[in-house]
């Protein structure tokens, strides 16, 4: 999985408590990314961050934040989970940003908002 | 607004027969096209990719790809499939010009039968 760990791979919390996903790669690439797997709908862009303390918003960005304060780790925090965040989260990575760049990804971390 | 389609859910096969993964999208501008494969439990793996020159692209564990710019369509082919090829496959698309922004299909589930 490309340098990339994400942790925890599961996660079971109640709704109205915050949550905290951890992406950490050893690539040392500037750009990393937050999606969401929900069936039917593929892959969704929840953030991204193009470098330290340097992140924009993606398509389902809502109810997320993110942080980057070292290049290797970016976080992804749920204030307060709720049941539509129950989801596959995956983190990846890439070297550039220009468009033809292949982006990789980590294993996922599966978060049940009860 | 770009998107992707890929019209199958599923798609079952039996070992030894050619397979076929539909894709087609929809831009504005010039494509870059890509296609990732889930083993269950695990992350995206990265296949293949069109950036430009010849229309069929090769890639990982012997699968290739045909980009039909008249058609829009970008379909993932092996001659020959394999039990193990069984997996959820992913066709995305990012705009040349643009950011390393993917959008992603729906997912297709390939089924090898013995």
């Amino acid at each position: 999985d490309a340098g990339i760990t994400q942790s925890p791979r599961h996660k079971v919390t109640e709704t109205g408590t915050p949550v905290t996903l951890r992406c950490h790669q050893t690539e040392n690439h500037r750009y990393m990314y937050w999606y969401r797997q929900d069936p039917g709908h593929g892959l969704r862009l929840i953030h991204y961050s193009y470098g330290v303390k340097d992140t924009d918003k993606g398509e389902v960005s809502d109810g997320y934040s993110v942080s980057r304060s070292k290049t290797e780790d970016f976080l992804l925090t749920l204030e307060s989970a709720t049941s539509s965040q129950t989801s596959v989260y995956f983190c990846a990575i890439s070297e550039s940003d220009r468009s033809q760049e292949t982006q990789y990804f980590g294993p996922g971390t599966r978060l049940l908002v009860l | 607004a770009q998107s992707v389609a890929q019209p199958e859910d599923q798609v079952n096969v039996a070992e030894g027969n050619p397979l076929t993964v539909k894709c087609t999208y929809s831009v504005s501008g010039n494509p870059y096209l890509f296609w990732y494969v889930q083993y269950p439990n695990r992350g995206l793996q990265f296949l293949l990719k069109y950036i430009t020159g010849d229309n069929l692209v090769k890639g990982s564990y012997g699968f290739e790809a045909e980009f039909n710019k008249s058609q829009t369509s970008f379909h993932l082919k092996k001659p020959s499939a394999l039990v193990s090829d069984s997996a959820l496959y992913f066709c995305a698309v990012s705009l040349s010009g643009g950011y390393n922004k993917l959008i992603f299909g729906a997912g297709t589930r390939l089924a090898v039968h013995p």
